[in-house]
Order: structure tokens, then C-alpha cells, then sequence
């Protein structure tokens, strides 16, 4: 299957800070990435869908000015958490979307990151 | 009612033997449905997708889908203690994102 990859792997910093999460598709195009969050034992939550050149559609209740989402280019979308507190340490997993497959869409991930925050 | 619905388990098996998975959903719209693998502590691993009525396999797992009863299901053959995962199902619709269900924790005995 495709390949994504996520960096980094796993960030601790300082409350009041600001962290950045890059997400590429490494061997096809992704018009379309998709940003989730997991709680331990808890399902996927989906935060954002990211699509190339335009504005991140955000899920509700999701703070858009607290996490900003940029899909700069067909192969890579940023996440940064701004200001990050304790409450926003979690596992953050990216998806990008390869719309060349057979037959459908395939929505690949990557291999998280996570995120704690002192 | 939620859209994905999967038992939770923990669903046990002994080695070697079938391990089967079921997913329903509610939007008729529904055109394709995965299947993923989520070890604890990683991000989900595509096992599998399925988007015409009947069987489809790939190694050990086959995927069916029955679009009249709105039925997803993955069988996996021959299980393995590495097999011990959750197991997601998931269902996409035109450029919507995918809709997950919670996963069914399948626990494979040695």
C-alpha cells in the first residue's frame, strides 16, 4: 500500500507552546489529508480535513485558531497546535487520501504522533 | 443510531482458527468499506477494502460484503497471536471522510 509519513514520532513540551506536525504521502499525490486525534482506549476522532490550496474543514468542536491546519502542496499538510496545554497531550494520527487505487479512494495513515504536554 | 456499528468485544479465538468480524451501517449511500488493523499504541494499518456485493480475499482475510442487509464482515483464517488487534470497519461515501466504527478488540489464544 501507499506510504505516509509523520514526524515526529513523539514531542513533549512546555505548556504555552506551540508544536508542529508534518504529514507527507510519500509515493502518490494527496489532494485530500485528514487529521485525527486518539485518547488512550478511545476511538479515532477526526479533526480536520485538509485539502490542497484551500482551507481546512474542521469537525465541530474542534478549534480551528488552536489548531492550525496548512496543505501547503499535494504531499504535505501541517498541523500545529498552538499554545498547547495538558489537555491536548493525545496521539495524533494523519491520513492522507490515494485517489489513484482500483476501484476506490484509500484513505492511508501514518504512524502518529505523540504529543505531551507538561 | 450510529452509522458504523461493530461489536466491541474483547472477541477471543483460539490459534489457528476462523476469526469473524462484523460491521453494519445505516447509510444505504455507502459505496466502499475497509477494514483496518490498530495494534495498541499505533495508527491503523489498511488490511482491506470491498466495494461490490460477495467475497473478497486477500491471504488469509476475506472481506464480504452484502449491500442489501448493509453487512460488512472479515473473516481471518488461520489466526495468529499477531493477529491480537482492534479491528476497524469503516464506510466512505463520494469525498466524505471515512466513518469508523469503534472497533471490535480481537484476542487471539495461543
Amino acid at each position: 500500500g501507499a506510504v505516509v509519513s509523520q514526524h515526529p514520532s513523539r514531542v513533549i513540551c512546555k505548556s504555552g507552546t506551540s508544536v508542529k506536525i508534518e504529514c507527507r504521502s510519500l509515493d502518490f499525490q494527496a489532494t485530500t489529508m485528514f487529521w485525527y486525534r486518539q485518547f488512550p482506549k478511545q476511538s479515532l476522532m477526526l479533526m480536520a480535513t485538509s485539502n490542497e490550496g484551500s482551507k481546512a474543514t474542521y469537525e465541530q468542536g474542534v478549534e480551528k485558531d488552536k489548531f492550525l491546519i496548512n496543505h501547503a502542496s499535494l504531499t504535505l499538510s501541517t498541523l500545529t497546535v498552538t499554545s498547547a496545554h495538558p489537555e491536548d497531550s493525545s496521539f495524533y494520527i494523519c491520513s492522507a487520501r490515494d485517489p489513484s487505487g482500483s476501484g476506490t479512494d484509500t484513505q492511508y495513515f501514518g504512524p502518529g504522533t505523540r504529543l505531551t504536554v507538561l | 443510531q450510529k452509522e458504523v456499528e461493530q461489536n466491541s468485544g474483547p472477541l477471543s479465538v483460539p490459534e489457528g482458527a476462523i476469526a469473524s468480524l462484523n460491521c453494519t451501517y445505516s447509510d444505504r449511500g455507502s459505496q466502499s468499506f475497509f477494514w483496518y488493523r490498530q495494534y495498541s499504541g499505533k495508527s491503523p494499518e489498511l488490511i482491506m477494502f470491498i466495494y461490490s456485493n460477495g467475497d473478497k480475499e486477500d491471504g488469509r482475510f476475506t472481506a464480504q460484503l452484502n449491500k442489501a442487509s448493509q453487512y460488512v464482515s472479515l473473516l481471518i483464517r488461520d489466526s495468529q497471536p499477531s493477529d491480537s488487534a482492534t479491528y476497524l470497519c469503516a464506510r466512505i461515501s463520494g469525498n466524505t471522510p471515512l466513518v469508523f466504527g469503534k472497533g471490535t478488540r480481537l484476542s487471539v489464544i495461543a
